[in-house]
């Protein structure tokens, strides 16, 4: 079965600054997709970034990029510029065939001000 | 407004008593899908449905039953047979296409306690 470890369960960081979200999954699938989803306070899933295994650019979105390596299983999440609002649960989930999706554990992100 | 609604937001339950909750989308999604949340964990599937009238079972379908009676509707019942339901449940749905287009998007939630 495949499974999703998310290492760091709570990181923190400094307004405006940079920080990466560490994750490692499992499988013996070629052919698959990567997300990120953020839960705040109000625990409402909201997908932040989706990466395709096929595709060996990077995904980006405005200030989060993940950096994908695909030998190495292993899908982070930076984000740049961190803002207040940036403070939550972050998941990064493995979908399969079927689109059944496979969530780590989180980790938790503290912005300071 | 397109979105995913779920209802109610909090719900209580006595021991042995069976509760359903409700997840309605309007985003003309064929999938649809059921996840449970426990504190400090992540999302386990409980049952999904790829298309009306059919759905499987996820990783942890013991004590729980869906229907799939309307494209827009997916119902979940907690049964009396669930022997820990207190949880934060979560509903999700999807085009269904299985292409890299398809992405899950999700309801806000019910939090279910048991008394």
């Amino acid at each position: 079965a495949q499974t999703v470890t998310q290492s760091q369960p709570e990181m923190s960081v400094q307004e405006a600054e940079t920080v990466t979200l560490s994750c490692t999954y499992d499988t013996s699938e070629s052919d698959y997709y990567l997300f990120w989803y953020k839960q705040p306070p109000s625990r409402q899933m909201i997908l932040v970034i989706r990466q395709e295994a096929y595709k060996q650019q990077n995904a980006t979105e405005n200030r989060f990029s993940v950096n994908f390596q695909k030998a190495a299983k292993s899908f982070s999440l930076k984000i740049s510029d961190s803002q207040l609002g940036d403070a939550a649960m972050y998941f990064c989930a493995y979908e399969e065939y079927g689109n059944k999706l496979v969530f780590g554990a989180g980790t938790i992100l503290r912005v300071k001000s | 407004d397109g979105g995913i609604t779920q209802s109610p937001k909090y719900l209580f339950r006595k021991e042995g008593q069976n509760v359903t909750l409700s997840c309605e989308q309007n985003l003309n999604h064929d999938a649809m899908y059921w996840y449970r949340q426990d504190p400090g964990q992540g999302l386990r599937l409980i049952y999904y449905s790829q298309i009306v009238n059919d759905f499987q079972k996820g990783d942890i379908a013991e004590g729980y039953s869906v229907s799939r009676e309307k494209k827009e509707s997916f119902p979940l019942t907690v049964t009396s047979a669930q022997k820990n339901p207190t949880a934060f449940y979560l509903c999700a749905s999807s085009i269904g296409t299985g292409t890299s287009t398809d992405t899950q998007y999700f309801g806000p939630g019910t939090r279910l306690t048991v008394l």
